[in-house]
C-alpha cells in the first residue's frame, strides 16, 4: 500500500518568513496530492492540491511542487502570519482508490510574531 | 449550516461502557467515512461508506461498528470501550467513493473521546 512520509514534524517561523513542509510517498501510481490544515480543535480542511500532470500550483501566498520522479511534494508558504500556525497534512491517492487518502504524519507550524 | 457535524465533541467514559458518536452531512454527498487520529495526531482512516454500503473497513477491532441509516447519516458505536480508544474520532464525507481530484474530503470539526 502507499506509505507517505511528512517531514518536518515541527517548524517555528518569523512572521513573514517562508515556510516548507515535504513529502515523499512510495506508490508510483499515485496522482493526486493534496494537502489539509488542522487548526486547533478543528478538522482537517483542504488548502490546496495538485494533480500528477502538473509540476507546480499556486494559490495566493501557497503553492504545492510536485517531483513525480523523486516521488515527492511539497508545501510552500511565503509572508507567514499568525494564523497560518496549524498542523499540516499532505495526502497521496490515486483515481479510483475506494481507499482515498493516505496521510502523512502531520507538520506542526508555528509562526512567531 | 454545518456541511459535516458530529455530536458529542467531548465524550469522557469509563472502560468498559458501551458509546455512540453519531455524525450527519449535508452536502449531498454519496460517501462518509470515520478517521481516527491519534494523540501524535496520526490520521488513519477505520470505515467508509458509499451510499449506505461498507466499501473499506481497516484493520479495527470488531468492539467498533459503524451504522449507516441513509447516505447522510454515518454513526459509530463502540462497545467495551478500552484505554487505547483514546483519540480524536473524525467523521467526514465526500462527494463519491473514487480517490482522486474533485472528490474533495470534508472533515467534521472531531469527537474528542477520553476513557479513564
Amino acid at each position: 500500500g502507499e506509505n507517505v512520509e511528512q517531514h518536518p514534524s515541527t517548524l517555528s517561523v518569523q512572521e513573514g518568513d517562508s515556510a516548507v513542509i515535504k513529502c515523499t510517498y512510495s506508490d508510483s501510481a499515485s496522482n493526486y496530492f493534496p494537502w489539509y490544515k488542522q487548526e486547533l480543535g478543528k478538522g482537517p480542511q483542504l488548502i490546496i492540491d495538485i494533480r500528477s500532470n502538473v509540476g507546480e500550483k499556486k494559490d495566493q501566498r501557497i503553492a504545492v511542487t510536485l517531483n513525480k520522479t523523486a516521488k515527492h511534494f511539497s508545501l510552500h508558504i511565503t509572508e507567514t502570519q499568525p494564523e497560518d500556525s496549524a498542523v499540516y497534512f499532505c495526502a497521496a491517492s490515486k483515481v479510483g482508490s475506494a481507499r482515498q487518502l493516505t496521510f502523512g504524519s502531520g507538520t506542526q507550524l508555528t509562526v512567531l510574531p | 449550516d454545518t456541511a459535516v457535524s458530529q455530536t458529542p465533541k467531548y465524550l469522557v467514559t469509563q472502560m468498559g461502557n458501551d458509546k455512540s458518536i453519531k455524525c450527519e452531512q449535508n452536502l449531498g454527498h454519496d460517501t462518509m467515512y470515520w478517521y481516527k487520529q491519534d494523540s501524535k495526531k496520526f490520521l488513519k482512516i477505520m470505515f467508509s461508506y458509499n451510499n449506505k454500503e461498507l466499501i473499506i473497513n481497516e484493520t479495527v477491532p470488531n468492539r467498533f461498528s459503524p451504522k449507516s441509516p441513509d447516505k447522510a447519516h454515518l454513526n459509530l458505536h463502540i462497545n467495551s470501550l478500552e484505554l487505547g480508544d483514546s483519540a480524536v474520532y473524525f467523521c467526514a464525507s465526500s462527494p463519491h467513493r473514487d480517490g482522486g481530484f474533485g472528490n474533495t474530503i470534508y472533515f467534521g470539526e472531531g469527537s474528542w473521546l477520553t476513557v479513564v
